[in-house]
């Protein structure tokens, strides 16, 4: 699985979009992209993931790029409950079974 | 709540102790997960089963043997383990097609171990 590529931390005003970039340059054409939060000391959660259009559901926003090696993903309206560390992950859909989530982004809401 | 529970939620024990850590998903998925998360490092995967066989082992110390005995339920058996194994152990499952695209994977809150 290409590897993705984060920043170690953001901050973000509550009720402001939180804007959170991930570079995958590596990525093949059968890789989607998988976005994953972990709030602390709980077990991750599930946010979205896509392959090449971009993506929306009740939780965010997947911006992916026409060449597809590097992704946006948009919390609109941030609140604090929104303070996790975020994880985007690059698998093979029929790959392998694990999901490597490297070190992600720390998202910090503040009032 | 994600349909994925675990008990304990906590557990403190001894080297020489036995213990178990139980998975249970509501869910109707057909594999299951154990993964291991350490301070300061990223989640690693520990064992996968899918419709009940073991199909990945990480390379996981033998004092750690999971178990599988049907589609809900997944135990993590503990026997002689050392403080570093301390870490919060987590299980996930997911509903994957058989050749189809791999599905996303719901996790439980966790067991948090602490080996002293």
């Amino acid at each position: 699985d290409a590897k993705t590529t984060q920043p170690p931390s953001m901050d973000c005003a509550e009720g402001r979009a939180a804007n959170l970039p991930c570079n995958h340059s590596t990525i093949s054409g059968n890789e989607y992209v998988y976005w994953y939060r972990q709030i602390h000391s709980q077990g991750p959660q599930y946010i979205i993931h896509g392959l090449k259009n971009n993506e929306t559901n009740e939780m965010a926003s997947l911006i992916i790029t026409e060449d597809r090696k590097s992704s946006t993903l948009i919390l609109p309206h941030a609140t604090l409950r929104d303070t996790a560390v975020y994880y985007c992950i690059v698998r093979d859909g029929t790959g392998a079974n694990n999901l490597f989530f490297g070190t992600g982004t720390r998202l910090t809401v503040i009032p | 709540e994600t349909g994925v529970t675990q008990t304990p939620r906590h557990l403190v024990m001894g080297m020489t102790n036995k213990k178990s850590l139980k998975c249970e998903q509501h869910l109707g998925h057909n594999a299951m997960y154990w993964y291991k998360q350490s301070a300061k490092k990223p989640l690693e995967l520990m064992f996968v089963y899918s419709l009940e066989e073991r199909v990945e082992n990480n390379s996981v110390p033998s004092r750690f043997s999971p178990e599988c005995p049907n589609s809900s339920h997944l135990f993590l058996h503990l026997h002689t383990l050392q403080p570093e194994d301390s870490a919060l152990y987590l299980c996930a499952s997911s509903q994957d097609p058989p050749g189809g695209i791999r599905s996303k994977q719901f996790f439980g809150p966790g067991t948090r171990l602490t080996v002293l």
